[in-house]
């Protein structure tokens, strides 16, 4: 079974400053997807960026980007010049195929972050 | 809004009585998938659905079940229900296209459960 793991349960920063957020995962597969989601606190799941494993590029959305390490299973989410509209939950997920089109998709256990005026 | 649609958005119901759950996926999305969140928890996974057929089992409690119409829309059942059983369910879909690059999943609003 795949497992999901983020290390930071709270993590708090500077309006304007930088933040990374830690992710790690475990799996024998080689071909998956991973994905950080927002959750503000109107509790909707919001997709903030993804990465296919099969890409060396690290995904970049404006503000938002990851530093993936695929032989450390790592996934690292850094929020640049952070805004208080980031304040949020954040959870790193991973999927993989369980079937014939069909995927699996795994949830850590999240990081509560808030940004401080 | 993320084209999945989750009825109701809230619910309230007393302890023993069985409720049920409804998702629409986005359109042409044939997965589905159900996550338990309890106050401050994160996702846990229930059940997902791929076509109709059932393709993942979590940590889904025996009281509860879910099933994918041939319309692709899902329902969760949730039966006996316990003060324990508050949480918010969220479904969420993906889409698959042979065996390409699927997407992210889309996740509706959730439905807010309450068992008093």
């Amino acid at each position: 079974a795949q497992t999901v793991t983020q290390s930071q349960p709270e993590m708090s920063v500077q309006e304007a400053e930088t933040v990374t957020l830690s992710c790690t995962y475990d799996t024998s597969e080689s071909n998956y997807y991973l994905f950080w989601y927002k959750q503000p606190p109107s509790r909707q799941m919001i997709l903030v960026i993804r990465q296919e494993a099969y890409k060396q590029q690290n995904a970049t959305e404006n503000r938002f980007s990851v530093n993936f390490q695929k032989a450390a299973k790592s996934f690292s989410l850094k929020i640049s010049d952070s805004q208080l509209g980031d304040t949020a939950m954040y959870f790193c997920a991973f999927m993989k195929r369980s079937g014939a089109g069909s995927y699996q998709l795994t949830f850590g256990k999240g990081t509560k972050l808030s940004v401080i005026p | 809004d993320s084209g999945v649609t989750q009825t109701p958005k809230h619910l309230i119901t007393a302890t023993g009585q069985r409720v049920t759950l409804r998702c629409s996926p986005r359109s042409g999305d044939l997965s589905v998938y159900w996550y338990q969140q309890s106050l401050d928890q994160g996702l846990q996974f229930l059940i997902q659905y791929y076509n109709g057929e059932e393709r993942a089992k979590g940590n889904i409690l025996e009281r509860f079940s879910a099933q994918q119409f041939p319309d692709l829309h899902s329902e969760l059942n949730l039966s006996s229900l316990e003060l324990g059983d508050s949480a918010l369910y969220f479904c969420a879909s993906s889409s698959s296209v042979g065996t390409g690059f699927i997407g992210e999943a889309f996740f509706g609003q959730g439905t807010r459960l309450t068992v008093v």
